[in-house]
């Protein structure tokens, strides 16, 4: 089965800074790139999500950079918010596999007031 | 709409007792999941239905089997629960099997084997 690497596993933020979680991937044959949220006792939620053919995609406070040479890709949270605090997981699929998705380990978000 | 519901929340298994994890949707959806996730290793895939009628194994299907009963309708059987089978259990379900669709997650069930 293909890794999706994800660090940090937990991070500590103060309001109103930035928060980077990062993700690295190995299959080259991946093209879809989503990121879920989690709170806890509750399902994930998917947040956003990218394709290889674009570098960044930004959605409110929230960023994907993607940097397919280096295979890897980020989640960048500005001006984070004490309601942001949740576990974050990146995941990555193939369209020949459809929603076969391969989740990373998840990061452990903590936003302080 | 609810969404995506499960039953139960939480339950407690003996050693190599059987039980039945129900989900449902409501969202008209074709495709239906079951995960299971575990600390510090994401959400693992260990059955889909690609569409009412077919069913697939994912990641960690041993131990498991699955039922497409209708469209709404997606159960997780454990036939002899093991320690190893404690985790988070949790289905989805998305409009089309297209890897660009996004999945709708349930609550989650909590499963414990003694």
């Amino acid at each position: 089965q293909q890794q999706v690497k994800q660090s940090p596993q937990s991070l500590i933020v103060q309001k109103g800074g930035i928060s980077i979680i990062n993700c690295a991937y190995e299959n080259t044959a991946f093209d879809y790139f989503p990121w879920y949220q989690q709170f806890p006792g509750k399902g994930p939620a998917l947040l956003i999500a990218i394709r290889p053919d674009v570098s960044e995609k930004k959605e409110g406070r929230f960023t994907i950079s993607f940097n397919k040479s280096a295979k890897q890709f980020s989640l960048h949270i500005m001006d984070s918010q004490p309601g942001d605090s949740a576990t974050y997981f990146c995941a990555a699929s193939e369209s020949d596999y459809g929603q076969n998705f391969v989740f990373g380990p998840g990061t452990r978000l903590s936003v302080l007031p | 709409n609810a969404g995506v519901t499960q039953t139960p929340k939480f339950q407690v298994l003996k050693t190599g007792q059987s039980m039945t994890l129900q989900c449902a949707q409501d969202m008209n959806h074709n495709s239906m999941y079951w995960y299971r996730q575990d600390p510090g290793m994401g959400l693992r895939l260990i059955y889909y239905s690609a569409s009412e009628g077919t069913t697939d194994k994912g990641e960690v299907p041993n131990g498991y089997n699955v039922s497409r009963l209708n469209k709404r309708e997606f159960s997780l059987r454990l036939e002899s629960a093991a320690p190893s089978q404690t985790s988070v259990y949790f289905c989805a379900s998305s409009e089309v099997f297209t890897n660009q669709e996004t999945q709708y997650f349930g609550p989650g069930t909590r499963l414990l084997v003694l």
